[in-house]
């Protein structure tokens, strides 16, 4: 399978939580990485975990990490037509390079 | 700060053609990158280079060269462009600091006729 997937596709409602999903193959990666893009626009860091932490939260954003089954979620709380964009996942592989999935597109309906 | 710049933002090529894509940073950051991002496909690596002075392969070299001109700038060369290099690229700079993110270019739309 591949190295990072993720599903391609999520619609919600406005104002509820948004849950996208992430699994990786490769039990060494240290950091994980969820980054935003918006039509027409370069990838925006939106927030990253290390490898030993299972959950961080910033404001409406939450990440949780399931080591154990290589799994990796970023929730959106409250979510807004201003979400709508592709969501990637993201994970360090060796020194320098980032291997990425190929992209959620969240879909938010008003 | 601008951040991590790109030009040009669009270009159109004919086969065989040749262009350089421009990319600096001012965040001071050592290592630079190169990536295309096709539909269904994510974003692939092309070229990187840890620090001035030094460039590496990627997964996918092919049909590019690269040249880090000084730590601010970091060139991708297609020598004879092809049909299969349309694409979207993205060039994006890190330090290795304790989570070594990459920032993210807004982007070079190439179309190869």
């Amino acid at each position: 399978g591949e190295d990072v997937e993720q599903s391609l596709f999520l619609s919600v409602r406005e104002g509820d939580s948004s849950v996208i999903n992430c699994t990786y193959t490769d039990s060494s990666s240290t950091y994980l990485y969820w980054y935003k893009q918006e039509p027409g626009a370069g990838l925006q860091l939106l927030t990253y975990i290390f490898s030993n932490m299972d959950m961080k939260q910033d404001q409406r954003l939450t990440v949780l990490l399931n080591k154990k089954d290589k799994h990796l979620s970023l929730r959106i709380a409250d979510t807004q037509t201003g979400d709508s964009a592709i969501y990637f996942c993201a994970r360090r592989a060796g020194s320098y390079q980032l291997t990425f999935g190929k992209g959620t597109k969240l879909s938010v309906i008003p | 700060n601008a951040g991590v710049t790109q030009t040009p933002k669009f270009q159109v090529l004919k086969t065989g053609q040749s262009m350089t894509l421009q990319c600096a940073q001012d965040m001071n950051h050592n290592s630079m990158y190169w990536y295309r991002q096709d539909p269904g496909m994510g974003l692939r690596l092309i070229y990187y280079s840890a620090s001035e002075g030094t460039t590496d392969k990627g997964e996918v070299p092919n049909g590019y060269n690269v040249s880090r001109l000084n730590k601010r700038e970091f060139s991708l060369r297609l020598e004879s462009a092809a049909p299969s290099q349309t694409s979207v690229y993205f060039c994006a700079s890190s330090d290795l600091g304790y989570q070594e993110t990459q920032y993210f270019g807004p982007g070079t739309r190439l179309l190869v006729l």
